[in-house]
């Protein structure tokens, strides 16, 4: 069975510092990997995703996402994180196989705390 | 363009009544999916449309839940009986069709059901 785990609930950054936000996955054959920011009260917004090709995937609002096969791992990145980062952070797996009809399959979240 | 719209923004009902939510998608967009996001189960997926496919129910909790898509647009999801474990966020996401493409899904702003 597909599964995608974020082991953080809560990360806590400094405005300025790099952050990282953490997702593993695990699915058979080839993922489909995205990422989500939902803002409190609001619908969950598309960062980014990763198809193919390239490890690393840059999105909106100057995050990026790094695919590692060998440590199934697709980890969000930002050199240099705003306080309007602040956010939950959603990764998610699209089905394949028998599962494959485009359904996400979610992470339970991560709270991205950016202090200034 | 417009995004994704859902309606009611929040409903309150008492256990044991049917409610309806509904979803206007994307226009253009062939593909349509409800997701539930609760404290306790995180985010869910409940049924995804396709086309004129049959739809995809394999996430609906119980059979008192049950959605349609009329005309490949509007969605309506009805819960029947409504119990308080029902009391989530209920979330609509569209986006381009066809499993050969992997296209991020655009989600709308929710409809917040409370069971009483």
């Amino acid at each position: 069975a597909q599964s995608v785990a974020q082991p953080e609930d809560q990360v806590n950054v400094a405005e300025g510092n790099p952050l990282t936000v953490k997702c593993t996955y695990s699915v058979s054959g080839n993922p489909y990997l995205f990422w989500y920011v939902q803002y409190p009260n609001r619908g969950l917004q598309f960062l980014l995703k990763y198809i193919t090709g390239d490890n690393l995937v840059k999105g909106s609002y100057g995050f990026e996402a790094e695919f590692n096969k060998s440590q199934t791992s697709f980890h969000l990145k930002k050199p240099s994180a705003l306080v309007s980062d602040s956010a939950l952070y959603f990764c998610a797996v699209r089905g394949v196989g028998s599962s494959n009809t485009g359904k996400l399959i979610f992470g339970q979240g991560t709270t991205l705390q950016v202090k200034p | 363009g417009a995004g994704v719209s859902q309606s009611p923004s929040n409903k309150v009902t008492e256990k044991g009544k049917d409610v309806e939510l509904r979803c206007d998608p994307i226009s253009g967009h062939t593909a349509l999916y409800w997701y539930r996001q609760s404290l306790g189960q995180g985010l869910e997926f409940l049924i995804y449309f396709q086309g004129n496919s049959a739809p995809d129910k394999s996430g609906l909790p119980s059979d008192r839940f049950s959605a349609e898509r009329t005309g490949g647009s509007v969605s309506t999801l009805t819960i029947q009986r409504t119990q308080q474990e029902d009391s989530a966020v209920y979330l609509c996401a569209s986006s381009l069709g066809g499993l050969a493409g992997v296209y991020e899904q655009y989600f709308g702003p929710g409809t917040r059901l409370t069971v009483t």
